[in-house]
């Protein structure tokens, strides 16, 4: 099976950073997915690893190690419409492709 | 691209009757799958097309679930006898394939189903 981990909640200041860490076990692991899911809303795609290291996009960045079962998401220069459920997802080799399995959801929340 | 839409948006239901919920998925994309998301927990898979073929089913999925994609584009998912239980966002999803096998999902906004 899959278990995916990562914090309940979080919260931050607005222009802060924050690191939403995300641990895995599963077998024969085949890449991370990062998507953000505002309250009754989609869950929108913001990041994907499958190599060890730091990938960066704008104010949003996302570390794996797959010898650690590890990731982050790094959000930077926090803004109020960042708050919203960060949901980290594992594909496993072997499964149906599409078939992520997703973590419970980090609900994040911006003060100002 | 309009993205992946889902009709309709809200459903309550009285508990024994049948429903059916629509996902149109982006134009292009030749997969589609169907995730359950109840509060407080991400989304978990139910079903997954390629192209008109409904190539697996998650456990979750009992025989009152029946999905179908008859011309490879809209899918319908049906509940049978719906119980307290079936409440939750049902959420759609597609994709285009890629070699690399790293396409991600494109969400649609969900159809929320609350059996009373």
């Amino acid at each position: 099976g899959q278990n995916i981990d990562q914090p309940t909640e979080m919260t931050a200041t607005e222009g802060a950073i924050v690191q939403i860490n995300c641990t895995y076990q599963t077998s024969g692991f085949n890449g991370l997915f990062w998507y953000q899911q505002h309250a009754g809303e989609a869950p929108t795609f913001l990041s994907y690893n499958v190599l060890d290291g730091l990938e960066e996009k704008g104010r949003f960045s996302s570390f794996l190690s797959r010898s650690k079962g590890y990731s982050y998401l790094l959000l930077k220069e926090l803004q109020m419409k960042d708050s919203a459920s960060y949901l980290c997802a594992v594909k496993n080799r072997g499964s149906t492709l599409g078939r992520l399995y997703f973590g419970r959801g980090t609900q994040l929340t911006v003060w100002p | 691209d309009t993205g992946v839409s889902q009709d309709p948006r809200h459903k309550i239901t009285k508990r024994g009757q049948n429903v059916t919920f629509r996902c149109d998925p982006i134009s292009e994309h030749n997969r589609l799958y169907w995730y359950r998301q109840t509060l407080g927990q991400g989304p978990e898979f139910l079903t997954y097309f390629q192209n008109e073929a409904q190539l697996e089913k998650s456990r979750l999925l009992s025989d009152r679930f029946s999905a179908e994609r008859p011309k490879g584009s809209f899918s319908t998912l049906e509940i049978q006898r719906t119980e307290q239980g079936d409440s939750a966002m049902y959420l759609c999803a597609s994709s285009l394939f890629d070699i690399n096998d790293n396409s991600p999902l494109h969400f649609g906004n969900g159809t929320r189903l609350t059996v009373t």
